[in-house]
Parts: structure tokens; sequence; C-alpha cells
């Protein structure tokens, strides 16, 4: 499968753990993309890389929230010191240089269950 | 910030009928997303267009610029068409994409 791929698909954790979640963009795609949807509603933006440089990270929820794509390829997004608030589904997307990165691919998500 | 807004929010048909969703967004866009999501969770890029008009089998996505409104259309809608249906929006000061809320769609046989 040369799709984007989340591990894990689902985590569950008490209230005040780190989790971390990672993710594999598609191998051409230098855009790497993370989004967090909660229960009724659309997906919202949180952060970005190009290669490895994070070029937005200001719409991250809070300073417990941070992601690293380290090589430029897989990337980690991590909570820590979860609150319940935090249970979510966690989306990854990727995009490369064609269609001006307009065209994203989405991966299978990552959903949190924070106790 | 891109404001997008879709309708309805939850749409029940019957199968075979022509389906409508709309969407529209509050500032200028590069490009504009349908997007299909099951439940679970994974979302499949529909449409993704910049003007005029797009259609794949029984789909059919338009946008008008200058009223900033899509319509996304399904003909012979079919129970497997059941599925949240997002619009988003890329450009418009925004690095990633601008999401609506999505439209529910329930096709019942």
């Amino acid at each position: 499968d040369t799709g984007v791929s989340q591990n894990p698909r689902h985590k569950i954790t008490k209230r005040g753990q780190n989790v971390t979640f990672r993710c594999d963009p598609i191998s051409e795609h230098n855009r790497l993309y993370w989004y967090r949807q909660t229960l009724g509603q659309g997906p919202e933006f949180l952060t970005y890389f190009q290669n490895e440089a994070q070029l937005e990270k200001s719409r991250l929820l809070s300073d417990r929230f941070s992601a690293e794509r380290p090589k430029g390829s897989f990337s980690t997004l991590e909570i820590q010191r979860t609150e319940q608030g935090d249970s979510a589904m966690y989306l990854c997307a990727s995009s490369s240089r064609g269609n001006s990165y307009n065209e994203q691919f989405f991966g299978p998500g990552t959903r949190l269950t924070v106790l | 910030k891109n404001e997008v807004e879709q309708s309805p929010q939850n749409l029940t048909a019957q199968e075979g009928e022509f389906i409508t969703i709309n969407c529209s967004y509050s500032v200028g866009i590069s490009a504009l997303h349908w997007l299909q999501q099951h439940p679970g969770g994974g979302i499949v890029s529909l449409f993704m267009l910049s003007s005029g008009k797009k259609k794949h089998g029984r789909l059919i996505a338009t946008i008008n610029i200058q009223e900033k409104h899509s319509s996304l259309h399904i003909t012979a809608s079919h129970p497997r068409d059941s599925a949240v249906y997002i619009c988003a929006v890329t450009g418009g000061g925004a690095d990633g994409l601008t999401f609506g809320k999505g439209t529910h769609l329930i096709i019942q046989p």
C-alpha cells in the first residue's frame, strides 16, 4: 500500500499521560499536514511541514502539542499531559509539488480516547 | 480567516434521488475540495476545483468564484453513497485546508 499510513489507529490513555502518533506520507510527497477532528465537526488544521521544516505551528492547540519531521519523511505528533478534551481523531495528509500542493491525500487517522 | 459553511448539515433521501450539497466560503481561495468521509474516519478526495465544473461518474461538482459558492451533486443516489461529505478550501491566507463541518448523507433503499 503506497498511501498515507498512520499508527496507531486507536489509542486509549489516561489523563495526564503523554501520547505520540506517527504518520508516514506518500513517499514522494514533501508536504505533510496534521489535522484534528472532533465528533460531529470538520477537521481543523494544526500544523504542516515542507520536508523537515515546520512552516506553520501557530495553529497547534496549546504548548502541550508538538510535531516533528526530523528527516523529512515520517512525522510524529506528541501530546503531553493529555486532557479529556484532547479526545479526537488525529488525521495526517500529504501533498506534492504537483497541483501546487493543493491536493492532499489523507491517512486513516488515529483515534485518541483520553479517560 | 476563511469561513466555510455547508448546507444541509444532515440529509436523508431515497435511493435514486438527485442530491445537492452546498458550500460557501468567505474569502478568495486557490482551490476548493470536496471530500468523502466514511464511518471510521478515512477521508477520500472526490474533487479539487478552482473554476467551472467537474464530473466523475455520478458525481458532479461546480464552483462559482464570483459568488464564492460550490455545489456537489449526486445523480441516481445509492445507499453506498451514504457518508459525510466535506467541503474544504485552500488559500485565503491559510496554509492547510479549512474545512466545513460536513453534510451527513443517508440514502435509504
